[in-house]
């Protein structure tokens, strides 16, 4: 079945470093590839997406790009804030199937 | 445009009791699906309703039901509760069905069993 794997947290960063979070996926087909974020005590928002092999997603200076070779979706930002304290979840979903989360890694930005 | 929200916040049953959730989806959305979240993991998908219809079951037993009305809002209900349980159960709503389409979550419910 559909599995994604993400790199262990927590991680923390000083303010204005660079992010990576290294996520990978097994699928079936040519699946989406979604970042999701949680912030304490909030539900999952969605971060950005890509739909289809080097497609780039994007917003609030996060990004990923959906590599089919490597079968990874990383996720990066230039400059880390301490607003971006969270955890962020890999995920994936087929067409007809569901949507399947990796277990999230924690971030902690300091000042 | 109204969000997903989800009722109760907070909530404290024991071992051997039911419990219902509830959930009313985002304006125009005709999809709901339920997401067990355990701490310190990611959500594990139980179901998801299209049109009032089961359209998709996770690896969850049958005492995990479900319903959606009319107007979308959902309900999840789960029976004979263990103290496995104990989670925060998220909601989310979408627009039909595609590989694309993107679900908004609701702040969930968080279920102790004592």
């Amino acid at each position: 079945g559909n599995s994604v794997t993400q790199m262990e947290g927590p991680v923390t960063l000083s303010e204005e470093a660079f992010l990576t979070i290294n996520c990978t996926y097994t699928a079936t087909g040519y699946p989406s590839l979604f970042w999701y974020v949680q912030y304490p005590g909030e539900g999952l928002q969605l971060l950005l997406k890509a739909t289809k092999a080097d497609d780039k997603g994007s917003n609030k200076g996060f990004e990923a790009t959906y590599r089919k070779e490597t079968t990874s979706f990383h996720l990066e930002k230039g400059s880390v804030q301490v607003s971006d304290s969270a955890v962020y979840f890999c995920a994936l979903k087929g067409y007809g199937q569901n949507f399947v989360f990796g277990p999230g890694t924690r971030l902690s930005v300091l000042p | 445009e109204t969000g997903v929200t989800q009722s109760p916040t907070h909530l404290i049953k024991t071992r051997g009791q039911q419990v219902t959730l509830r959930c009313s989806s985002q304006s125009g959305h005709n999809t709901v699906s339920w997401y067990q979240q355990a701490l310190g993991q990611g959500p594990q998908f139980i179901f998801q309703y299209y049109r009032e219809e089961e359209n998709g079951r996770g690896n969850f037993p049958p005492r995990f039901s479900g319903l959606q009305f009319p107007n979308y809002s959902s309900e999840l209900n789960v029976n004979a509760l263990e103290l496995d349980d104990s989670a925060l159960y998220l909601c989310a709503s979408s627009l039909g069905e595609g590989r694309t389409y993107e679900q908004y979550f609701g702040p969930g419910t968080r279920l102790t069993v004592t």
